[in-house]
């Protein structure tokens, strides 16, 4: 069965110091997203990309992220100088179509500690 | 704006329970609502949806009818399992396919 997979499962990083964290969406799917959740919280919408481009972002996503599909495959989310509140599970989801009702399928998640 | 509100945990239940999560949504149009679960160290897995109202998602013994006179979707089984001891989360999606997820409800399962 076709997965979302997502790398490093745990990453621990510094303050202030650059992550980038990686995704291969399912590869049909023409919509993917960044969701995270911050341990005992809601899981909470970053960002989605369609197109190559960003369709719709949350309040949470300023300017220290930013996403990018560098080779059609892969989906990055990076964030420039991390804070310690950036600690949190991250997932990568995508979904087929464009017409609002379709599942997205979920990554395992990226687990960053910012220390 | 668009939201999910579901019943807070922990919720404990013994092997064989019925089981009920709440969930209610606040939406302007008409969303598809989800039901997510999420199995210690694992990411979040569709455990089933309902596009429209009326609609009933089922899957693995659970069931949630999408109300819309109620602006609900409870999640229900009839006997659960220890197995099924996971966080489940309600979800609505709506429009640019962005989820709206709720806080989430711990089940835990005793044998």
């Amino acid at each position: 069965e076709p997965e979302v997979t997502q790398t490093p499962s745990h990453q621990v990083t510094q303050m202030g110091q650059e992550v980038i964290l990686r995704c291969v969406p399912i590869s049909n799917h023409l919509y993917f997203y960044w969701y995270r959740q911050i341990l005992g919280q809601k899981v909470e919408f970053l960002v989605s990309f369609y197109n190559n481009e960003i369709s719709e972002k949350s309040e949470i996503f300023d300017d220290q992220f930013s996403v990018e599909r560098p080779d059609g495959s892969n989906f990055t989310l990076k964030i420039r100088s991390t804070k310690l509140e950036d600690s949190a599970m991250y997932f990568c989801a995508s979904s087929e179509g464009d017409r609002g009702n379709t599942e997205a399928f979920f990554g395992q998640g990226t687990r960053l500690t910012v220390v | 704006g668009d939201s999910v509100t579901q019943m807070e945990g922990p919720v404990t239940l013994s092997e064989e329970a019925f089981l009920t999560i709440n969930c209610t949504y606040t939406a302007t149009g008409y969303p598809s609502l989800f039901w997510y679960v999420q199995y210690p160290g694992e990411g979040l897995q569709l455990l089933l949806k309902a596009t429209k109202a009326d609609d009933k998602g089922s899957n693995k013994g659970f069931e949630a009818t999408y109300r819309k006179e109620t602006t609900s979707f409870h999640l229900e089984k009839g006997s659960v399992q220890v197995s099924d001891s996971a966080v489940y989360f309600c979800a609505l999606l709506y429009n640019f396919n962005k989820f709206y997820f709720g806080s989430g409800t711990k089940l835990n399962v005793k044998p």
